[in-house]
């Protein structure tokens, strides 16, 4: 067990709905990341919070969007789903900041699969 | 192109094998260098961190870094069928976690 909490671990939807994925992160970390992981695009970094604020975003759709709450666990709100949009969604944290904040601690992921 | 490229495989190779894993880039700002193990359904984990060129052993694991040629590799020795798994190279310009480039992966396999 890394730490890092994920749920759900499956979901199965269709297409226009929308999902909300929960982590929670390493006790002691501050900041908590998204990635999504697909077979023919790797693992892709979505979003960075730290201690609630939005730090960076990278390839993060209009249609997504993400928190991190004053108790530091952190939702990815994913809506208007697509086909595409199945994969495997991961959350990691760091302690955010120093030396530290290079090393992510990964969660086990949600599978999301949208028919 | 890809700014990290990375073969697939799959790569089998028998119990007790040194394994030889890699990863090109593009990006000549990258100097921080890490190897990623993934197991079936679960997520990655740090398995190697590197900073600019050079070795570093833990164990079984070699990581080499060549900025030169913009390569880096993994080793690992005497492999174990506990070894299987996907390896994603991963790499950054800046201490920014944020910033960090995975290579797709790797997936290996350990034959007893």
């Amino acid at each position: 067990d890394s730490g890092v909490t994920q749920t759900p671990k499956h979901l199965i939807t269709a297409t226009g709905q929308r999902v909300t994925l929960r982590c929670s992160p390493r006790s002691g970390d501050l900041s908590v990341y998204w990635y999504q992981q697909s077979l023919d695009q790797g693992l892709q970094f979505l979003i960075q919070y730290y201690n609630g604020e939005e730090r960076a975003k990278g390839n993060i759709l209009e249609r997504f969007s993400a928190q991190q709450f004053p108790d530091l666990h952190s939702e990815l709100n994913l809506s208007s789903l697509e086909l595409g949009d199945s994969a495997l969604y991961f959350c990691a944290s760091s302690v955010g900041q120093g030396a530290g904040a290079n090393v992510l601690t990964f969660g086990a992921g949600s599978r999301l699969t949208v028919l | 192109q890809k700014e990290v490229e990375q073969d697939p495989g799959p790569l089998s190779v028998p119990e007790g094998a040194i394994v030889s894993l890699n990863c090109t880039y593009s990006n000549s700002a990258f100097q921080y260098f890490m190897w990623y193990r993934q197991y079936s359904r679960k997520g990655p984990e740090l398995l190697m961190y590197t900073y600019s060129s050079g070795n570093k052993e833990d164990g079984r694991f070699t990581a080499q870094v060549d900025k030169s040629s913009k390569y880096i590799s993994l080793f690992i020795r005497d492999s174990q069928p506990s070894d299987s798994a996907t390896y994603l190279c991963a790499m950054k310009a800046d201490s920014s976690a944020s910033k960090i480039i995975f290579g797709s992966g790797t997936r290996l396999s350990i034959r007893p």
